[in-house]
């Protein structure tokens, strides 16, 4: 499968607890971003990262949210001391480049805090 | 403030009609616009896209046209069949000095029922 990977596909976590989110890029390419869903609304834009480098988490809370795109291994998004409002849909893309560049979509993880 | 609307959240047609999804920006620095397509429980796939420097760009039985005075476009599906019932997204953005035009503002999507 050449698609966007990402693991796992459900999540539950309870209020206090660290929730960690894994995405494979698509083969060949090396940007990826994390959008965040929640219900009857569209996707909104977290952070961009290439390999190593956090290029822009302008959409990302300052608290408790981290991401990562190590040299090896996938993107990481974190989230510590879970609380009920971190429950959504957490979508992986990536691209090939920025410019005029069409991202490509994991299937997402849904995140339920109870 | 919602840069991208999608003012319609349902639309229904029949088989064999044309679809007609509609979206509209406030941005005018928005110079990309994607759609999707997006199936329940399922991530958005990339559907067509057309940078601002077009007004229209057609693959198979989809076109997208762009109105950048209007600040307007459309997805136009014809023939539309049941497999194209779905949620389609309308998507922009805006380039910087750089070129890159990354960060993706979505709108609220359009459920689309194609009706055998």
């Amino acid at each position: 499968n050449a698609g966007v990977m990402q693991n796992p596909r459900h999540l539950v976590r309870r209020r206090g607890q660290e929730a960690r989110l894994r995405c494979s890029p698509m083969k060949g390419h090396s940007h990826v971003y994390w959008y965040r869903q929640l219900p009857e609304e569209g996707l909104k834009f977290m952070v961009y990262l290439q390999k190593e480098n956090i290029i822009d988490e302008s959409g990302m809370p300052k608290e408790r949210f981290s991401a990562e795109f190590p040299k090896e291994g996938p993107s990481i998004l974190r989230i510590q001391q879970v609380v009920r409002g971190d429950s959504a849909a957490y979508f992986c893309a990536s691209s090939r480049g920025t410019a005029n560049q069409p991202q490509h979509f994991g299937d997402g993880t849904r995140l339920s805090i109870l | 403030d919602q840069q991208v609307k999608q003012n319609s959240p349902s639309l229904s047609v029949q088989e064999g009609r044309i679809s007609i999804l509609n979206c509209d920006y406030t941005n005018s620095m928005f110079d990309y616009f994607l759609w999707y397509k997006k199936y329940p429980a399922e991530g958005p796939t990339f559907l067509i896209s057309i940078s601002s420097i077009k007004d229209k760009n057609e693959d198979g039985r989809f076109t997208v046209f762009l109105n950048k005075s209007a600040k307007h476009l459309s997805l136009h599906i014809v023939p539309s069949q049941p497999g194209d019932s779905a949620v389609y997204f309308c998507a922009a953005s805006a380039g910087n000095s750089g070129g890159s035009n990354y960060k993706l503002t979505f709108g609220k999507g359009t459920l689309l029922t194609v009706n055998p």
